[in-house]
């Protein structure tokens, strides 16, 4: 079972490219979660989608994008990265909004230069 | 947002040990999970609770929810080599779109 699956797995960006990263379930969840891990500060939220064709903002959204035509597609878009956005970042969902229990993927180490 | 503490903030300890680790925060959640993170990966959900007061065990894992919905714990009883990550609590309200709230971790390292 293939779960939720992120792609690329690492990647080095120059500062002011934009960048797409990508997440895609198989698991039919309504809810969709994209966190950034950064040591000492756990995860952080940065957008989510509760279903759909709907998006929100979470505790750290600036500088990020997402869409969520589908239910299946999660992607996070950087359009001009800068180097404090260099984090590990997963990519989550959840069966619904209101069930917590949220399955993560492997994550993208993310590095801007 | 919610802020939750959790500690210690890394542990090291002999195999066969029991290992104690808690989250505490100052609102109320209305869920509490568990998660393990091994280097390289995401992290896996180990234990969810739902009630106060709920106590659950996953094979050596015993995690509780306090009763004051403030905090909850986590023991993993005679530890073993692959017992080594990086353990997080997470609290949920279902509240609105009010998301998960995750812990700073607590990284566990096993001696042989």
């Amino acid at each position: 079972t293939a779960g939720i699956t992120q792609a690329p797995t690492s990647q080095i960006l120059a500062a002011g490219r934009s960048m797409t990263l990508r997440c895609t379930q198989d698991m039919r969840h309504n809810a969709m979660y994209w966190y950034r891990q950064d040591l000492g500060l756990g995860l952080r939220l940065i957008h989510y989608s509760n279903t759909a064709g709907t998006t929100g903002k979470g505790e750290v959204p600036d500088g990020y994008s997402v869409s969520r035509a589908n239910t299946d597609d999660f992607p996070l878009t950087l359009a001009s990265a800068v180097p404090s956005q260099t984090s590990v970042y997963f990519c989550a969902s959840s069966e619904s909004d209101m069930n917590t229990e949220a399955f993560f993927g492997q994550g993208t180490r993310l590095t801007v230069v | 947002g919610q802020q939750l503490n959790q500690s210690p903030q890394s542990m090291f300890i002999q195999e066969g040990e029991d290992v104690s680790m808690n989250c505490t925060s100052s609102s109320i959640f209305n869920t509490w999970l568990w998660y393990k993170q091994e280097p390289g990966e995401g992290p896996v959900l180990l234990i969810a609770l739902y009630k106060a007061g709920e106590l659950t065990s996953n094979g050596r894992l015993t995690a509780q929810f306090g009763i004051t919905r403030k905090d909850s714990f986590l023991n993993i009883s005679a530890s073993i080599p692959s017992d080594v990550g990086i353990y997080f609590c997470a609290g949920g309200t279902n509240f609105g779109n009010e998301k998960l709230t995750f812990g700073t971790g607590t990284r566990l390292t096993i001696i042989p």
